[in-house]
Protein backbone atom coordinates (compact mmCIF):
# COMPACT_ATOMS: atom_id res chain seq x y z
CA UNK A 1 0.00 0.00 0.00
CA UNK A 2 1.46 2.90 -1.10
CA UNK A 3 0.82 5.96 1.52
CA UNK A 4 2.57 8.40 -0.91
CA UNK A 5 2.43 8.41 -4.88
CA UNK A 6 3.56 10.66 -8.01
CA UNK A 7 1.58 9.34 -10.44
CA UNK A 8 3.55 11.56 -13.18
CA UNK A 9 6.74 9.27 -14.06
CA UNK A 10 8.34 12.04 -15.73
CA UNK A 11 7.16 16.04 -17.00
CA UNK A 12 9.28 18.36 -19.39
CA UNK A 13 8.76 22.00 -19.38
CA UNK A 14 10.17 25.28 -21.27
CA UNK A 15 12.87 26.83 -19.44
CA UNK A 16 11.47 29.87 -18.06
CA UNK A 17 7.59 28.65 -17.46
CA UNK A 18 6.60 27.18 -14.38
CA UNK A 19 7.23 23.57 -13.32
CA UNK A 20 4.26 22.08 -11.33
CA UNK A 21 5.60 18.38 -9.76
CA UNK A 22 2.26 17.17 -7.96
CA UNK A 23 2.35 14.29 -4.95
CA UNK A 24 -0.77 12.88 -3.48
CA UNK A 25 -0.85 10.56 -0.15
CA UNK A 26 -3.58 8.72 1.80
CA UNK A 27 -2.69 8.99 5.42
CA UNK A 28 -4.09 12.18 7.15
CA UNK A 29 -2.10 11.57 10.20
CA UNK A 30 1.22 13.16 8.47
CA UNK A 31 2.88 16.24 10.16
CA UNK A 32 5.13 17.31 7.65
CA UNK A 33 5.81 17.13 3.55
CA UNK A 34 9.40 17.20 2.49
CA UNK A 35 10.63 17.79 -1.69
CA UNK A 36 13.54 16.55 -2.54
CA UNK A 37 16.05 17.00 -6.02
CA UNK A 38 18.25 14.07 -6.76
CA UNK A 39 20.28 14.62 -9.65
CA UNK A 40 22.18 10.71 -10.95
CA UNK A 41 24.64 9.16 -8.60
CA UNK A 42 24.23 11.78 -5.79
CA UNK A 43 21.83 11.60 -2.66
CA UNK A 44 18.89 13.26 -2.88
CA UNK A 45 19.02 17.43 -1.70
CA UNK A 46 16.40 18.47 0.31
CA UNK A 47 14.63 21.64 -0.89
CA UNK A 48 11.71 22.52 0.79
CA UNK A 49 9.15 21.39 3.68
CA UNK A 50 5.63 22.13 4.67
CA UNK A 51 4.01 21.63 7.72
CA UNK A 52 0.77 19.79 7.92
CA UNK A 53 -0.99 23.21 9.58
CA UNK A 54 0.15 25.12 6.63
CA UNK A 55 -1.28 25.55 3.21
CA UNK A 56 1.68 27.40 1.27
CA UNK A 57 5.18 27.50 1.66
CA UNK A 58 7.60 29.74 -0.25
CA UNK A 59 11.61 29.66 -0.59
CA UNK A 60 13.03 31.35 -3.31
CA UNK A 61 11.71 30.08 -6.80
CA UNK A 62 10.07 27.30 -5.22
CA UNK A 63 6.46 26.85 -3.58
CA UNK A 64 5.31 23.87 -1.93
CA UNK A 65 0.95 24.46 -1.77
CA UNK A 66 -0.78 21.64 0.71
CA UNK A 67 -4.31 20.78 -0.05
CA UNK A 68 -5.37 18.50 3.22
CA UNK A 69 -9.07 17.77 2.40
CA UNK A 70 -7.74 16.50 -0.81
CA UNK A 71 -4.81 14.75 0.56
CA UNK A 72 -2.84 16.99 -2.58
CA UNK A 73 0.59 18.04 -2.34
CA UNK A 74 2.72 20.11 -5.43
CA UNK A 75 5.77 21.87 -5.58
CA UNK A 76 6.21 24.99 -8.27
CA UNK A 77 8.99 26.01 -9.75
CA UNK A 78 9.03 29.57 -11.35
CA UNK A 79 11.02 30.35 -13.41
CA UNK A 80 12.36 27.04 -14.28
CA UNK A 81 15.85 26.91 -15.52
CA UNK A 82 17.77 24.29 -17.26
CA UNK A 83 19.96 23.48 -13.89
CA UNK A 84 16.23 22.05 -11.98
CA UNK A 85 16.01 19.24 -14.55
CA UNK A 86 16.60 16.00 -12.11
CA UNK A 87 14.46 13.27 -10.32
CA UNK A 88 11.90 15.24 -7.50
CA UNK A 89 10.74 13.31 -4.41
CA UNK A 90 8.08 13.80 -2.59
CA UNK A 91 8.09 12.33 1.05
CA UNK A 92 5.96 12.80 4.45
CA UNK A 93 6.71 12.00 7.89
CA UNK A 94 4.91 11.97 11.38
CA UNK A 95 6.18 13.99 14.13
CA UNK A 96 4.82 11.75 17.33
CA UNK A 97 7.30 9.07 18.42
CA UNK A 98 10.31 7.57 16.45
CA UNK A 99 9.10 9.03 13.05
CA UNK A 100 10.70 8.15 9.66
CA UNK A 101 9.91 9.00 6.07
CA UNK A 102 7.31 7.72 3.24
CA UNK A 103 8.80 8.79 -0.14
CA UNK A 104 7.05 8.27 -3.31
CA UNK A 105 8.61 6.91 -6.51
CA UNK A 106 9.57 10.27 -7.95
CA UNK A 107 8.96 12.49 -10.71
CA UNK A 108 11.81 13.66 -13.80
CA UNK A 109 11.88 17.07 -15.00
CA UNK A 110 13.49 17.96 -17.92
CA UNK A 111 13.89 21.81 -18.56
CA UNK A 112 14.44 22.71 -22.07
CA UNK A 113 16.22 25.38 -23.03
CA UNK B 1 27.38 23.13 7.21
CA UNK B 2 25.60 19.87 7.01
CA UNK B 3 27.72 16.59 6.58
CA UNK B 4 26.79 13.12 5.83
CA UNK B 5 29.40 10.84 4.19
CA UNK B 6 29.19 7.38 3.13
CA UNK B 7 32.09 5.15 2.79
CA UNK B 8 32.58 3.55 -0.60
CA UNK B 9 30.30 5.82 -3.73
CA UNK B 10 30.71 2.78 -5.79
CA UNK B 11 31.17 -1.27 -4.85
CA UNK B 12 31.36 -4.42 -6.45
CA UNK B 13 31.41 -7.19 -4.98
CA UNK B 14 29.88 -11.22 -5.37
CA UNK B 15 27.34 -13.20 -4.35
CA UNK B 16 27.53 -14.44 -0.92
CA UNK B 17 30.18 -12.11 0.06
CA UNK B 18 29.23 -10.31 3.29
CA UNK B 19 29.12 -6.49 2.66
CA UNK B 20 29.51 -3.45 4.58
CA UNK B 21 28.05 0.07 3.93
CA UNK B 22 29.41 2.96 6.60
CA UNK B 23 27.66 6.44 6.75
CA UNK B 24 28.67 9.05 9.13
CA UNK B 25 27.26 11.94 9.82
CA UNK B 26 28.68 15.09 11.55
CA UNK B 27 25.98 16.92 12.87
CA UNK B 28 25.15 15.09 16.21
CA UNK B 29 21.41 14.08 15.06
CA UNK B 30 19.58 11.10 16.78
CA UNK B 31 18.50 9.62 13.78
CA UNK B 32 19.90 8.18 11.24
CA UNK B 33 18.46 5.82 8.11
CA UNK B 34 19.44 3.73 5.17
CA UNK B 35 17.53 3.55 2.29
CA UNK B 36 18.05 1.87 -1.34
CA UNK B 37 16.59 3.78 -4.31
CA UNK B 38 15.31 1.32 -7.63
CA UNK B 39 13.94 2.61 -10.72
CA UNK B 40 10.42 3.27 -10.49
CA UNK B 41 10.39 2.63 -6.85
CA UNK B 42 11.09 5.67 -4.94
CA UNK B 43 13.54 5.06 -2.25
CA UNK B 44 12.41 2.45 0.22
CA UNK B 45 13.76 2.37 3.80
CA UNK B 46 15.06 -0.32 4.95
CA UNK B 47 16.40 0.73 8.89
CA UNK B 48 16.45 3.11 10.97
CA UNK B 49 17.61 4.19 14.09
CA UNK B 50 16.44 6.75 16.34
CA UNK B 51 19.69 6.09 19.07
CA UNK B 52 22.83 4.68 20.03
CA UNK B 53 22.27 0.65 19.49
CA UNK B 54 18.94 1.21 18.90
CA UNK B 55 17.20 0.63 15.53
CA UNK B 56 13.87 -0.36 13.68
CA UNK B 57 13.18 -2.17 10.97
CA UNK B 58 11.88 -0.35 7.72
CA UNK B 59 10.05 -1.40 4.62
CA UNK B 60 12.50 -3.96 3.26
CA UNK B 61 14.58 -5.55 5.86
CA UNK B 62 15.18 -8.36 4.92
CA UNK B 63 18.82 -9.84 4.05
CA UNK B 64 20.49 -6.83 5.91
CA UNK B 65 21.14 -5.70 9.16
CA UNK B 66 22.60 -2.69 10.78
CA UNK B 67 24.54 -1.37 13.85
CA UNK B 68 24.94 1.81 15.57
CA UNK B 69 27.59 1.63 18.12
CA UNK B 70 28.72 5.44 17.88
CA UNK B 71 25.91 8.41 17.84
CA UNK B 72 27.81 9.92 14.09
CA UNK B 73 28.19 6.31 12.59
CA UNK B 74 25.31 3.81 11.07
CA UNK B 75 26.51 0.41 9.48
CA UNK B 76 24.27 -1.83 7.11
CA UNK B 77 25.32 -5.15 6.44
CA UNK B 78 24.46 -7.60 3.92
CA UNK B 79 25.00 -10.74 5.56
CA UNK B 80 25.30 -12.52 2.16
CA UNK B 81 25.07 -10.50 -0.91
CA UNK B 82 22.35 -11.51 -3.60
CA UNK B 83 22.39 -9.99 -7.36
CA UNK B 84 18.57 -8.27 -6.11
CA UNK B 85 20.66 -6.24 -3.56
CA UNK B 86 22.28 -4.51 -6.61
CA UNK B 87 20.70 -1.20 -6.15
CA UNK B 88 21.47 2.93 -4.65
CA UNK B 89 22.00 2.64 -1.31
CA UNK B 90 21.07 5.93 0.29
CA UNK B 91 22.61 7.16 4.14
CA UNK B 92 20.36 10.06 5.63
CA UNK B 93 20.35 11.57 9.21
CA UNK B 94 17.91 14.10 10.80
CA UNK B 95 17.12 15.87 14.04
CA UNK B 96 13.48 16.94 13.34
CA UNK B 97 10.40 15.53 11.10
CA UNK B 98 10.60 18.50 8.86
CA UNK B 99 14.78 17.80 7.51
CA UNK B 100 16.46 15.04 6.34
CA UNK B 101 19.99 15.04 4.65
CA UNK B 102 21.33 12.73 2.31
CA UNK B 103 24.66 11.40 2.02
CA UNK B 104 26.19 11.19 -1.70
CA UNK B 105 24.97 7.16 -1.77
CA UNK B 106 26.80 4.06 -2.84
CA UNK B 107 25.94 2.26 -5.78
CA UNK B 108 26.33 -1.02 -5.03
CA UNK B 109 26.63 -3.76 -7.93
CA UNK B 110 26.35 -7.71 -6.82
CA UNK B 111 27.91 -9.73 -9.82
Amino acid sequence: DQQVKQNSPSLSVQEGRISILNCDYTNSMFDYFLWYKKYPAEGPTFLISISSIKDKNEDGRFTVFLNKSAKHLSLHIVPSQPGDSAVYFCAASRASGTYKYIFGTGTRLKVLA
Amino acid sequence: DVKVTQSSRYLVKRTGEKVFLECVQDMDHENMFWYRQDPGLGLRLIYFSYDVKMKEKGDIPEGYSVSREKKERFSLILESASTNQTSMYLCASSWTPDTQYFGPGTRLTVL
